[in-house]
């Protein structure tokens, strides 16, 4: 199976908050990430989180890290139609820069 | 923030033909840039290192003649696509690190805005 794996599909209503699950497997990890995708384009780094660290807040967004449990999660709070894009988590080896992508979670914005 | 720049950002092929794609750190020295590959509605998934002046080490699975890499500065990595086909066509996309960060798996990554090939 995958190394780091999240759910395919996020939908929810325009103001409500979104949390989008990531699991991932080897605790060894030193930096945890959240990327954004929009539709044809790169990847927007949202925000990133040392393993050290159980949260991180940066406005509307809320990083949370278990690493018994070795899942992470993101929020997003009042969730926009903005916001609607694909999100993947991503984890760096200890001593490496290769970044380990999550499948994905396709987050759907609706009014 | 540092940026890194992907040329082309599109790109359209025949098949046999090759393609290269560029990938330039554009305020920063990138040691080691990666190469990365997305198939339509799944995640990236890593082709290989690039480390500037040495040989590209690549993952698993990944023909190392079939993408050659080249990372002949620090602020430029190229990756070229032998004899195309259509199941080549793909979105690629690279990502550098700014060596001045500090030592590897310790700062932002970043990103190019990807390179979308179509090989007919």
């Amino acid at each position: 199976g995958e190394d780091v794996e999240q759910s395919l599909f996020l939908s929810v209503r325009e103001g409500d908050s979104s949390v989008i699950n990531c699991t991932y497997t080897d605790s060894s990890s030193t930096y945890l990430y959240w990327y954004k995708q929009e539709p044809g384009a790169g990847l927007q780094l949202l925000t990133y989180i040392f393993s050290n660290m159980d949260m991180k807040q940066d406005q509307r967004l809320t990083v949370l890290l278990n690493k018994k449990d070795k899942h992470l999660s993101l929020r997003i709070a009042d969730t926009q139609t903005g916001d609607s894009a694909i999100y993947f988590c991503a984890e760096i080896r200890a001593n490496t820069d290769k970044l380990i992508f999550g499948t994905g979670t396709r987050l759907q914005v609706f009014p | 923030g540092a940026v890194v720049s992907q040329h082309p950002s599109r790109v359209i092929c025949k098949s046999g033909t090759s393609v290269k794609i560029e990938c330039r750190s554009l305020d920063f020295q990138a040691t080691t840039m990666f190469w990365y590959r997305q198939f339509p509605k799944q995640s990236l998934m890593l082709m290989a290192t690039s480390n500037e002046g040495s040989k590209a080490t690549y993952e698993q699975g990944v023909e190392k003649d079939k993408f050659l890499i080249n990372h002949a500065s620090l602020t430029l990595s190229t990756l070229t696509v032998t004899s195309a086909h259509p199941e080549d066509s793909s979105f690629y996309i690279c990502s550098a690190r700014d060596r001045s960060s500090g030592g590897a798996g310790t700062g932002e990554l970043f990103f190019g805005e990807g390179s979308r090939l179509t090989v007919l």
